[in-house]
């Protein structure tokens, strides 16, 4: 276990609607970053927060949004919700330092969109 | 931005024989590669990581190799049980010295009895 935990678990949507998922980073990492799994594909980066502030953005549109409190877990924010955003979304907690390392991922939290 | 590729996407296995994933690399100026194992409802679970400064790495039954000219990095599994059985991830960070990491697509590795 890495100490990353994630809620909740599962979340059923519809379309057009806004969700809030959380992320509790492992102890002493002020890094959080998140990803969208597809079913069948690898993860896709969202965004990474480091000391409350957005520290980078993949190729997601303005309609997911994130958070990051000074106990440095976290909240990815998705509006406005279309079929596709259907995925497992996983945060994953490190140490930032300037530099790539070892990033620890929670179990994600699996959204579908009906 | 950095690509990556893997190969294969399914591979099996006889309990007992090795494994082998490989990766490859747009970016040569990406300088960490990790490695993930996910199982079945899961999250991704970090097995072993290299760093451009060498060229091998090992950890028991698992191994890392990197080739910086050819850009590619593989993972050697050997002596595979059964619980080796899950879907592999390779990546890179998507820009140098970047915290964002870019996937490969995944193997699923089946192990048989």
């Amino acid at each position: 276990e890495t100490g990353v935990t994630q809620s909740p678990t599962h979340l059923i949507k519809t379309r057009g609607q806004q969700v809030t998922l959380r992320c509790s980073s492992q102890s002493g990492h002020n890094t959080v970053s998140w990803y969208q799994q597809a079913l069948g594909q690898g993860p896709q980066f969202i965004f990474q927060y480091y000391r409350e502030e957005e520290n980078g953005r993949g190729n997601f549109p303005p309609r997911f949004s994130g958070l990051q409190f000074p106990n440095y877990s976290s909240e990815l924010n998705v509006n406005a919700l279309e079929l596709d955003d259907s995925a497992l979304y996983l945060c994953a907690s490190s140490l930032g330092s300037g530099g790539p390392g070892e990033q620890f991922f929670g179990p994600g939290t699996r959204l579908t969109v009906l | 931005g950095e690509n990556v590729e893997q190969h294969p996407s399914t591979l099996s296995v006889q309990e007992g024989d090795s494994a082998v994933i490989k990766c490859t690399y747009s970016d040569s100026a990406s300088n960490y590669f990790p490695w993930y194992k996910q199982e079945l409802g899961k999250g991704p679970q970090l097995i072993i990581d290299i760093r451009s400064n060498v060229g091998e790495k090992k950890d028991q039954r698992i191994a890392v190799t990197l080739n910086k000219t050819a850009k590619h990095f593989s993972l050697h599994i050997t002596e595979t049980q059964p619980e080796d059985s899950a879907v592999y991830f390779c990546a890179a960070p998507a820009r140098a010295g970047s915290y964002q990491l870019t996937f490969g697509k995944g193997t699923k590795l089946s192990v048989i009895p």
